[in-house]
């Protein structure tokens, strides 16, 4: 079983749906990376989050620690928003390298 | 503020061949962390550099190894090629180790072995 897993692992969706990728993770963290990665490898970090939630523009990510399990949304979906959504572990605390344990990604295709 | 550049783009190699990846890291960044990313994977942590000295390692075999200079840019070194090193090979900075800092991350090197 991965240390951190996704669902759905594919999403395709209509232009404007509410869209909630899901991340659960079975080891201790320090904190939680969403990440987007679009066609051709470039990864851009969107949320690194220890607690609550936080939000940017049409992006919103939620973590429960107590749960072990963090949410990415996306209102008002666009065509553009179509990559892999990636949750990535940080574990630890303070400095050490562990590095990120990654999830495998969430592919989302939304659809005009 | 100069992003993460990684060169080159792409590469293709054949098997029992070395190669060298370079990282370029976020300006004022000190730390570099590589990681594997194989076809349909999430990214694997290979290794961390921080202030020139290796600062942690994940489950990797010896001949993948690395460099960071004063200018805190990396190289990633793999020898003895294996077909299996196939994959995209990501660097990330960030403003020390801690886990807390966000890590910003270069656009890749997509390996190829043959």
């Amino acid at each position: 079983k991965n240390e951190v897993e996704q669902s759905p692992q594919n999403l395709t969706a209509q232009e404007g749906e509410f869209i909630t990728i899901n991340c659960s993770y079975s080891v201790g963290i320090s904190a939680l990376h969403w990440l987007q990665q679009h066609p051709g490898g470039g990864i851009v970090s969107l949320f690194m989050l220890s607690s609550g939630k936080k939000k940017h523009g049409r992006l919103i990510a939620t973590i429960n620690i107590q749960e072990k399990h963090s949410s990415l949304h996306i209102t008002a979906s666009h065509p553009r928003d179509s990559a892999v959504y990636i949750c990535a572990a940080a574990r630890g605390v303070g400095g050490g390298a562990d590095g990120l344990t990654f999830g495998k990604g969430t592919h989302l295709i939304i659809q005009p | 503020e100069t992003g993460v550049t990684q060169s080159p783009t792409h590469l293709i190699k054949t098997r029992g061949q070395q190669v060298t990846l370079r990282c370029s890291s976020q300006s004022g960044h000190n730390t570099v962390s590589w990681y594997q990313q194989a076809l349909g994977q999430g990214p694997q942590f290979i290794f961390q550099y921080y202030r020139e000295e290796e600062n942690g390692r994940g489950n990797f075999p010896p001949r993948f190894s690395g460099l960071q200079f004063p200018n805190y840019s990396s190289e990633l070194n793999v020898n003895a090629l294996e077909l299996d090193d196939s994959a995209l090979y990501l660097c990330a900075s960030s403003l020390d180790p801690g886990h807390y800092n966000e890590q910003f991350f270069g656009p890749g090197t997509r390996l190829t072995v043959l």
